[in-house]
């Protein structure tokens, strides 16, 4: 059973860092692209960050490039999502995808909550 | 403000056969495949239609998708209860280099 999990979410000041992981299972970890989707308190979904099998393709929204930061470790089957210079519009639960090369995202996980706060 | 633009709201009683549209632009839906995702209260999307028509296994031949030219559309027949729920389209954009979701459009069943 394919299964994507979220962990690293939580509070954390204005300016601050943050270390999102999933952790996937079920299935070859390193044939897919992989994707973090926000939903802020209320929002809509808002794509954050792509990346390829390999790890060396990346894509940022505007939104978060040159402040977050993808990366995933194929041997541990996990994804990253470092979070510096974090802002109140940053708050949001973050979902893991697995991007199917012709289904899109076909796996999400629950998400993680992030609360950027004074 | 999001690339894709979607209504805000859609209804329609059970049984009813609803449609929701998904307006972009050449840079994103005019060129690229259309996906939707529907997100039930309080749970994280679920994939419902893939390359603008396709059905994923497991989704009811309620659901279909449609794409002409720059917009997309997502009909829903024989309306539940069950179906109430946020619907969200989604896509690549060449000049922005990045995947875009509308801004989604929440469905009552009344």
């Amino acid at each position: 059973e394919v299964q994507v999990v979220e962990s690293g979410g939580g509070l954390v000041k204005p300016g601050g860092s943050l270390r999102l992981s999933c952790s996937a299972s079920g299935f070859t970890f390193s044939s897919y692209f992989f994707n973090w989707v926000r939903q802020a308190p209320g929002e809509g979904l808002e794509w954050v960050s792509s990346i390829g099998p390999t790890g060396t393709i990346m894509y940022y929204a505007d939104s978060v490039k040159g402040r977050f930061t993808i990366s995933r470790d194929n041997a541990k089957d996990s994804l990253y999502l470092q979070m510096d210079s974090l802002r109140a519009e940053d708050t949001a639960v973050y979902y893991c995808a697995r991007e199917d090369q012709y289904q899109g995202f076909d796996h999400w996980g629950q998400g993680t909550p992030v609360t950027v706060s004074s | 403000q999001s690339v894709l633009t979607q209504p805000p709201s859609a209804s329609g009683t059970p049984g009813q056969r609803v449609t929701m549209s998904c307006s972009g632009s050449s840079s994103n839906i005019g060129n690229n495949y259309v996906f939707w995702y529907h997100q039930l209260p309080g749970t994280a999307p679920k994939l419902l239609i893939y390359k603008n028509d396709q059905r994923p296994s497991g989704v009811p031949d309620r659901f279909s998708g449609s794409k002409s030219g720059t917009s997309a559309s997502l009909a829903i027949s024989g309306l539940r209860s069950e179906d109430e729920a946020d619907y969200y389209c989604a896509t690549w954009d060449d000049i922005l280099r990045g995947r875009v979701f509308g801004g989604g459009t929440k469905l009552t069943v009344l």
